[in-house]
């Protein structure tokens, strides 16, 4: 079945950082990718999305570009703050017709002043 | 303002007790879903329905069930709760065809604690 799998957390970072959060993914056709943001007792918000190979999703700062060939989705920011300290999920949505997204185990990013 | 509501913030419950998590969604979407969340575990899919009285199971079904009786609510229950179901509950929608390139809507949660 499909799976997403994302780097371990905590990723605690100086302000001003450049940040990766690794995603890679496992799926049948062509999928859908997206990342989400979960802020401290909030439910989780869409941050970027792509839909084809080779698209690059970009909101707020944060970039990932779409890559078939090694089936990932990293999502990057040139330099970070305090605000973005979250937690990130990395999640796709296959076309086999299963309407349910499959989510990654998440990433806590921790930025320090 | 588009919204995803989920009824309570924080529910503590007792062992046993029957238990109903309440969402509604004002966007006129068909797509609704209900996931965990779970520490090192991220989202696990309860529950989906894309249509009203229609439902499917996720990937974790078992001791909990779903209701669709009108378009905008979906609702959880747990038959007999148990101190394993003690996690945030996550409910989302999407407009039916457009979940897979939009991704969904989500309420803010629901922290459960059974005791």
């Amino acid at each position: 079945g499909d799976s997403v799998t994302q780097m371990e957390g905590p990723v605690t970072l100086s302000e001003e950082a450049f940040l990766t959060i690794n995603c890679t993914y496992t799926a049948t056709g062509y999928p859908s990718l997206f990342w989400y943001v979960q802020y401290p007792g909030e439910g989780l918000q869409l941050l970027l999305k792509a839909t084809k190979a080779d698209d690059k999703g970009s909101n707020k700062g944060f970039e990932a570009t779409y890559r078939k060939e090694t089936t990932s989705f990293h999502l990057e920011k040139g330099s970070v703050q305090v605000s973005d300290s979250a937690v990130y999920f990395c999640a796709l949505s296959d076309h086999t017709g299963r309407r349910a997204l499959t989510f990654g185990s998440g990433t806590r990013l921790q930025v320090q002043p | 303002d588009v919204k995803v509501t989920q009824s309570s913030r924080y529910l503590v419950k007792r062992t046993g007790e029957k238990v109903f998590l309440e969402c509604v969604q004002d966007m006129d979407h068909e797509n609704m879903f209900w996931y965990r969340q779970d520490p090192g575990l991220g989202l696990r899919l309860i529950y989906f329905s894309y249509d009203v009285k229609m439902k499917e199971k996720g990937d974790i079904p078992e001791g909990y069930s779903v209701s669709r009786e009108k378009k905008e609510r979906f609702s959880l229950i747990l038959e007999s709760a148990s101190t394993n179901q003690t996690s945030m509950y996550l409910c989302a929608s999407s407009k039916s065809g457009t979940g897979k390139n939009y991704g969904y809507t989500f309420g803010s949660g629901t922290r459960l604690t059974v005791v």
